[in-house]
């Protein structure tokens, strides 16, 4: 069965740094992996879909990476911004089953403070 | 349309009573699917619609609830006999089908009182 793990839980960071967050898979046999963001009291927000063809997805100050061999996904936010500030979420389906559900991780609460 | 839309927006309703919750797919997803959010809690599937084919209703925490998606376009979630429980933002998503970046609503948050 398919777990997602994400570190740290929680990251409080002064404007401007670069930062990455982790996002792990117990089984790699995936076709894709898709980041999303969550801002408090709303719905998610795609940020970025990596498929499992890909190693990397690029979006303007965000960059995620996937190693599909060591289970492991990281989302790199470059010269972090207040307005970065919420909650991100990794999902990946759940393994060879082609087409069925996204199993999504516990997320990460990112604070950019001013 | 241009998004997942979902209503109501809000809904209060009294412990005991139905409800029904309404998804509105992307035009041309073929995928449907309904996650619930209890507060702070992680993402629960629930159910999930492909074209077609039967339902994955794995998800689904009880025979309290339950899906339809009618001419493979609008879903809609009933839950019966609500519980304080039940109390959560229910989320829907839709896609192409397998391979292809979900889009979520921007969901329901029930209230049961």
């Amino acid at each position: 069965k398919q777990e997602v793990t994400q570190i740290p839980a929680a990251l409080s960071v002064p404007e401007g740094e670069n930062l990455v967050l982790n996002c792990s898979f117990t089984d790699s046999a995936i076709y894709n992996l898709q980041w999303f963001r969550q801002d408090p009291g709303k719905g998610l927000t795609s940020l970025l879909l990596i498929q499992s063809s890909q190693r990397e997805q690029t979006s303007g100050r965000l960059n995620a990476s996937l190693d599909k061999s060591s289970g492991r996904s990281t989302l790199y936010i470059a010269a972090s911004q207040p307005g970065d500030s919420a909650t991100y979420l990794c999902a990946a389906p759940p393994g060879a089953e082609y087409g069925n559900k996204l199993v999504f991780g516990a997320g990460t609460i990112l604070r950019v403070k001013s | 349309g241009a998004g997942v839309s979902q209503s109501p927006s809000n809904k209060v309703t009294e412990k005991g009573k139905d409800v029904e919750l309404r998804c509105d797919p992307i035009s041309g997803h073929t995928a449907l699917y309904w996650y619930r959010q209890s507060l702070g809690q992680g993402l629960e599937f629930l159910i999930y619609f492909q074209g077609n084919s039967a339902p994955d209703k794995s998800g689904l925490p009880s025979d309290r609830f339950s899906a339809e998606r009618t001419g493979g376009s609008v879903s809609t979630l009933t839950i019966q006999r609500t519980q304080q429980e039940d109390s959560a933002v229910y989320l829907c998503a839709s896609s192409f089908g397998g391979g292809y970046g979900y889009t979520f609503g921007s969901g329901t948050r029930l209230t049961v009182v």
